[in-house]
């Protein structure tokens, strides 16, 4: 199993860009979930999604925009980058809700100018 | 809201000596706590997790955690630190009663072990 793939690993944007971040299971796991990792702050919670179909806001939602077709793929769009949203982005999924623990994948590093 | 504090950004250590990496949480019910480590340049890894029952978790690399419900703690342990051990360390808490799922992290825990 490869587990948790996130694409692209490094991406530099330009003010206003749009962008897709790529993020695939292959662990038929139900959950999936975007976080960001900034210095001093941990980890927040983007958007997250219970199952194919279902989506819903986390901490910092704003400028982001999710979609779950399939129980695989779980892609996060930028719709108009800001340097605000300079940071790292962490997928991640699980069998459920609950108390499972969380897989994650390696962490895409945007940098937006 | 449930909220983590890990009070401590860095935590020095000489290697073969005991650590321990302080977390604190607040939820309104009962929580699912958890700890994380992520090395450079890597995702985080799951460590260990208290859900119920015995307050002493164990987890991997010769990690444990005890589970203080009265001090709302769940600090990180190990008897005899490596050098390998030096990483960012997440504890993260969920409220077993939140619909919404979410999983809360606090600020992260640097740990250095010298030889």
């Amino acid at each position: 199993n490869a587990g948790v793939t996130q694409t692209p690993k490094f991406q530099v944007l330009k003010t206003g860009q749009s962008m897709t971040l790529q993020c695939a299971q292959d662990m038929n796991h139900e959950y999936m979930s975007w976080y960001r990792q900034d210095p001093g702050m941990g980890l927040r919670l983007i958007h997250y999604s219970v199952g194919a179909g279902i989506t819903d806001q986390g901490e910092v939602p704003n400028g982001y925009n999710v979609s779950r077709s399939t129980t695989e793929d779980f892609p996060l769009r930028l719709l108009s980058a800001a340097p605000s949203q300079t940071s790292v982005y962490f997928c991640a999924s699980s069998y459920s809700t609950g108390g499972r623990e969380l897989f994650f994948g390696e962490g895409s590093r945007l940098t937006v100018l | 809201a449930q909220s983590v504090a890990q009070p401590e950004d860095q935590v020095n250590v000489a290697e073969g000596n005991p650590l321990t990496v302080k977390c604190t949480y607040s939820v309104s019910g009962n929580p699912y706590l958890f700890w994380y480590v992520q090395y450079p340049n890597r995702g985080l890894q799951f460590l260990l997790k208290y859900i119920t029952g015995d307050n002493l978790v164990k987890g991997s690399y010769g990690f444990e955690a005890e589970f203080n419900k009265s001090q709302t703690s769940f600090h990180l342990k190990k008897p005899s630190a490596l050098v390998s051990d030096s990483a960012l360390y997440f504890c993260a808490v969920r409220d077993i009663w939140d619909a919404g799922n979410m999983l809360t992290f606090g600020g992260g825990t640097r740990l250095m072990v010298k030889p």
